[in-house]
C-alpha cells in the first residue's frame, strides 16, 4: 500500500517562530488533507489540498501531486498551535478509495 | 452546528466482553470511516460506507471487528470478545463526496479501555 512520511517526527518552537512541516508520499493520491489533532485527540480540519495552495490565516499549505509532497507552513507560532499534525491521503487500491495517514508531526510552541 | 458525534465517549470493560459503539455522521453526508488510534500513531483505516453498502472491510483487524450503517445514516462498529490490545482510540468520521470533494470530518472518538 501507499506510504506516508512526515517530517519533522518533533519539533520545539518559540513562540513567534515559523515552520515548516513535510508530508511525502509514495504513490498518487485523490485527495490530501491535514489536521491538527489537539490535546483531547479532537481532529481539526486545516486544510483540504489534493493540488494547489492555499493559505488560511497564518497556516498555508501546498501541494504537487506530481512531485507526491505536501507542505504545512506555520507562521508566527502560538502556543496554541501545540499539539500534533497529521496529513492524510486517500488513494485508489483495487476498487476502493483507502485513507492512510501519516505518523504525524508533534509540535511544541513554548511561550 | 451539528458536527460528527459519537457514544460513548469513553468505555472501560473486561477482556471477553462485547462492546459496541455508535457515530452520527454530519447530515446528508453520504460517506462514513471508521478508523482506530493507538498512542504515538496516526489514526489506522478500518472500513468505510457509502450510504449503507460497506465499500471496503478488508481492514478490519479481525473477525471479532464488524460494522453496520443499516439505513445509510448512523453506523455502529462492534468488537466481539474484546481483548487487551483492542484498546485505542476509535474514531469515526463523514463526508459528502460532492463534486469530487471528499473532505473528511471527524468525531470525537471513544476511547476504549479494555482491563
Amino acid at each position: 500500500g501507499i506510504q506516508v512520511e512526515q517530517s519533522p517526527p518533533d519539533l520545539i518552537l518559540q513562540e513567534g517562530a515559523n515552520s515548516t512541516l513535510r508530508c511525502n508520499f509514495s504513490d498518487s493520491v485523490n485527495n490530501l488533507q491535514w489536521f491538527h489533532q489537539n490535546p483531547w485527540g479532537q481532529l481539526i480540519n486545516l486544510f483540504y489540498i489534493p493540488s494547489g495552495t492555499k493559505q488560511n490565516g497564518r497556516l498555508s499549505a501546498t501541494t504537487v501531486a506530481t512531485e507526491r509532497y505536501s507542505l504545512l507552513y506555520i507562521s508566527s507560532s502560538q502556543t496554541t498551535d501545540s499539539g500534533v499534525y497529521f496529513c492524510a491521503v486517500e488513494s485508489r487500491t483495487g476498487g476502493s478509495y483507502i485513507p492512510t495517514f501519516g505518523r504525524g508531526t508533534s509540535l511544541i510552541v513554548h511561550p | 452546528d451539528t458536527g460528527v458525534s459519537q457514544n460513548p465517549r469513553h468505555k472501560i470493560t473486561k477482556r471477553g466482553q462485547n462492546v459496541t459503539f455508535r457515530c452520527d455522521p454530519i447530515s446528508e453526508h453520504n460517506r462514513l470511516y471508521w478508523y482506530r488510534q493507538t498512542l504515538g500513531q496516526g489514526p489506522e483505516f478500518l472500513t468505510y460506507f457509502q450510504n449503507e453498502a460497506q465499500l471496503e472491510k478488508s481492514r478490519l483487524l479481525s473477525d471479532r471487528f464488524s460494522a453496520e450503517r443499516p439505513k445509510g445514516s448512523f453506523s455502529t462498529l462492534e468488537i466481539q470478545r474484546t481483548e487487551q490490545g483492542d484498546s485505542a482510540m476509535y474514531l469515526c468520521a463523514s463526508s459528502s463526496l460532492t463534486g469530487g470533494n471528499n473532505e473528511q470530518f471527524f468525531g470525537p472518538g471513544t476511547r476504549l479501555t479494555v482491563l
